[in-house]
């Protein structure tokens, strides 16, 4: 069966600290997708990054870096010097090879204190 | 460029009554819509999906169903509402880049409390 994990519930750090959200993922797929969503207090969801199974290539986006580790199944995600816009909840999803299903983390509530 | 579009915006009906939520796609053809529902504690958890016009999955029985009349079209219904029907309802879409999907992108959501 699909689930993603996301321990932490609440992050709360000083602007400018950098702050790492833990993901850990199950599945039975060898090809599978990872996401990141950003919810800002609106509400909408705002899609921040899709990794493939295949790739296990860190990325960096600016402030933001990914580290996918098949090894440990986790799909971690940090903000570097974090700023009070950063504050939102912030969802790990997973989707099987055909897309049509996705299985979303419970989320990580991050609050950048000023 | 896509855009998806849900409406009403907020809304607050008493229980036992209707409901119809809208939720549309411009910009591409054939996607793949989704209804998630996110209640107080946050989680999404995923209503119904549609692969093409008439098709529809359901992945919670429940109070609710949905219906895609046109292609980029996808309505949420309720015949009865009940109180647990309250929270967030986010329309989403995504579409074949290849051969895979790609991410789902969401609309602004539809904030619906039920008294």
């Amino acid at each position: 069966a699909q689930k993603v994990t996301q321990a932490q519930t609440e992050i709360s750090v000083v602007e400018k600290e950098d702050v790492t959200l833990d993901c850990v993922y199950e599945t039975r797929d060898t090809t599978y997708y990872l996401f990141w969503y950003k919810q800002p207090p609106s509400g909408e969801l705002v899609f921040l990054i899709r990794r493939n199974s295949f790739d296990e290539q860190n990325e960096i986006s600016g402030r933001y870096s990914w580290n996918f580790q098949k090894s440990t199944s986790s799909f971690n995600f940090t903000i570097t010097a974090s700023q009070v816009v950063d504050s939102a909840v912030y969802f790990c999803a997973l989707s099987e090879y055909t897309g049509n299903q996705f299985y979303f983390g419970t989320g990580t509530s991050l609050t950048v204190i000023p | 460029s896509q855009t998806i579009h849900q409406w009403p915006a907020t809304l607050v009906q008493p229980v036992g009554s209707p409901l119809s939520l809208e939720c549309t796609v411009e910009g591409t053809s054939n996607p793949n819509l989704y209804w998630y529902r996110q209640a107080a504690g946050r989680g999404l958890q995923l209503l119904f999906y549609s692969v093409g016009i008439g098709q529809i999955s359901s992945e919670v029985p429940q109070n609710l169903s949905a219906s895609r009349p046109q292609d980029r079209q996808f309505i949420l219904s309720s015949k009865k509402l009940l109180l647990s029907d309250s929270g967030f309802y986010l329309c989403a879409w995504s579409s074949l880049r290849g051969a895979e999907y790609n991410e789902q992108f969401f609309g602004p959501g539809t904030r619906l409390t039920v008294l």
